[in-house]
């Protein structure tokens, strides 16, 4: 079974930094793009970030270019997204997903979501 | 940027009718070099991630009761279920993956 587990969210003052990590379990991590997705409370979907299999490729949106970075860690099945100089409007729950193995990029598996809050 | 617009924002069907949510997009998510659509389709219930129903377009999940269709090409897009039972109710969002960055209709929202 696909499973995908995140943690490191919680709450963080403006300015501040956060990890989020997400492990992969039930497939071949190595082989798949993929992907983080936020949801800012009550809001739609909003595509973050992609990477590579082998990490060497990364992809933002350009709203976020520059204060989050996206990496992982094959060898441990886990994928990170680094966020610096968090915001207000960064709050949201984000979603780690699996891309498919496809030739295509959507999201196949996704996580039950960390909730990233930014307050003082 | 590829924006995605769906209609309606909301939607009230009766249990056992039809439901219908469109998804238009800015561009063609049509590549011609394969004939496939770049276009996916998922539910979203409370407190929960996403879920792929449908992808290229048309391809259903499996799993995926086959109450669930999608139809389209091109910029113009269709989810219908034909026969909606209570377990439908979430927001539906359209997803083109033509090109980066990815983007998400705003959502429908489905109720009773």
């Amino acid at each position: 079974e696909v499973q995908l587990v995140a943690s490191g969210g919680g709450l963080v003052q403006p300015g501040g930094s956060l990890r989020l990590s997400c492990v992969g379990s039930g497939f071949t991590f190595s082989s798949h793009w993929m992907s983080w997705v936020r949801q800012a409370p009550g809001k739609g979907l909003e595509w973050v970030a992609n990477i590579k299999p082998d990490g060497t490729e990364k992809y933002y949106v350009d709203s976020l270019k520059g204060r989050f970075t996206i990496s992982r860690d094959n060898a441990k099945n886990s994928l990170y997204l680094q966020m610096n100089s968090l915001r207000a409007e960064d709050m949201a729950v984000y979603y780690c997903a699996r891309i498919c193995d496809c030739g295509g990029g959507f999201f196949d598996y996704w996580g039950q979501g960390n909730l990233v809050t930014v307050s003082s | 940027d590829i924006v995605m617009t769906q209609s309606p924002d909301s939607l009230a069907v009766s249990l056992g009718e039809r439901a219908t949510i469109n998804c238009k997009s800015s561009q063609s998510v049509l590549k011609s070099s394969n004939n496939k659509n770049y276009l996916a389709w998922y539910q979203q219930k409370p407190g929960q991630p996403p879920k792929l129903l449908i992808s290229w377009a048309s391809t259903r999940e499996s799993g995926v009761p086959d109450r669930f269709s999608g139809s389209g090409s091109g910029t113009d897009f269709t989810l219908t279920i034909s026969s909606l039972q209570a377990e439908d109710v979430a927001v539906y969002y359209c997803q083109q993956y033509y090109t980066i960055p990815i983007t998400f209709g705003q959502g429908t929202r489905l109720e009773i």
